[in-house]
């Protein structure tokens, strides 16, 4: 029972233009949401979070949302870098229980 | 440098040998956990601990074993290595206590069961 799903193992985006990554969850007590990073032959990196009392949480060129109601949130980079090639985890979440179930990953490439 | 170091990097173990990957923090963290990245799978929770002297099992156990004497250290112990547990394996420590719920990683111990 996959609780975190990215339904898209990998995405192509053109440099400059917005990255859109996708995440759903099905567990409705999970309150705390991340993305993280991740480079070939390096561990994940985190990258932003959010809660679930707000609906948006920006840093710089990244922006998660987040849509309880439909149980999904997703990452938006704008503009796209190359450096910003790398697979993407989503991962929820309980305050307070620190375990954190992790989605599957979707590999984001940039092309200049 | 501070953070998380797992040793080795690397290891190729035969069918039903026995080894231990090492993981190590020294930012005082609480919680450390295993976890396993198999391609299409995610990253999957093998143990967890919330300090020193107590564990606990995540999604997927079976064929491991962890203690934790120490707040530093989290061992990961495989008994009779299977090549179902070939794998890349990622340590991680966190400390809720500071309000951020995000997890150092370290940079992975990539093992082949042959």
């Amino acid at each position: 029972d996959q609780q975190v799903k990215q339904n898209s193992p990998s995405l192509s985006v053109q440099e400059g233009r917005i990255s859109i990554l996708n995440c759903d969850y099905t567990n409705s007590m999970f309150d705390y949401f991340l993305w993280y990073k991740k480079y070939p032959a390096e561990g994940p990196t985190f990258l932003i979070s959010i809660s679930s009392i707000k609906d948006k949480n920006e840093d710089g060129r990244f922006t998660v949302f987040l849509n309880k109601s439909a149980k999904h949130l997703s990452l938006h980079i704008v503009p796209s870098q190359p450096g910003d090639s790398a697979v993407y985890f989503c991962a929820a979440g309980i305050q307070g229980a620190q375990k954190l179930v992790f989605g599957q990953g979707t590999r984001l490439t940039i092309n200049p | 440098n501070a953070g998380v170091t797992q040793t080795p990097k690397f290891q190729v173990l035969k069918t039903g040998q026995s080894m231990t990957l090492q993981c190590a923090q020294d930012m005082n963290h609480e919680y450390m956990s295993w976890y396993r990245q198999d391609p299409g799978m995610g990253l999957r929770l093998i143990h967890y601990s919330v300090g020193a002297g107590i564990t606990d099992q995540g999604e997927v156990p079976n064929g491991y074993n962890v203690s934790r004497s120490t707040t530093e250290d989290f061992p990961l112990r495989l008994l009779s290595a299977a090549p179902s547990q070939t794998s890349v394996y990622f340590c991680a420590s966190s400390n809720a206590g500071t309000g951020h719920y995000g997890y150092t990683f370290g940079s992975g111990t990539r093992l082949t069961v042959v």
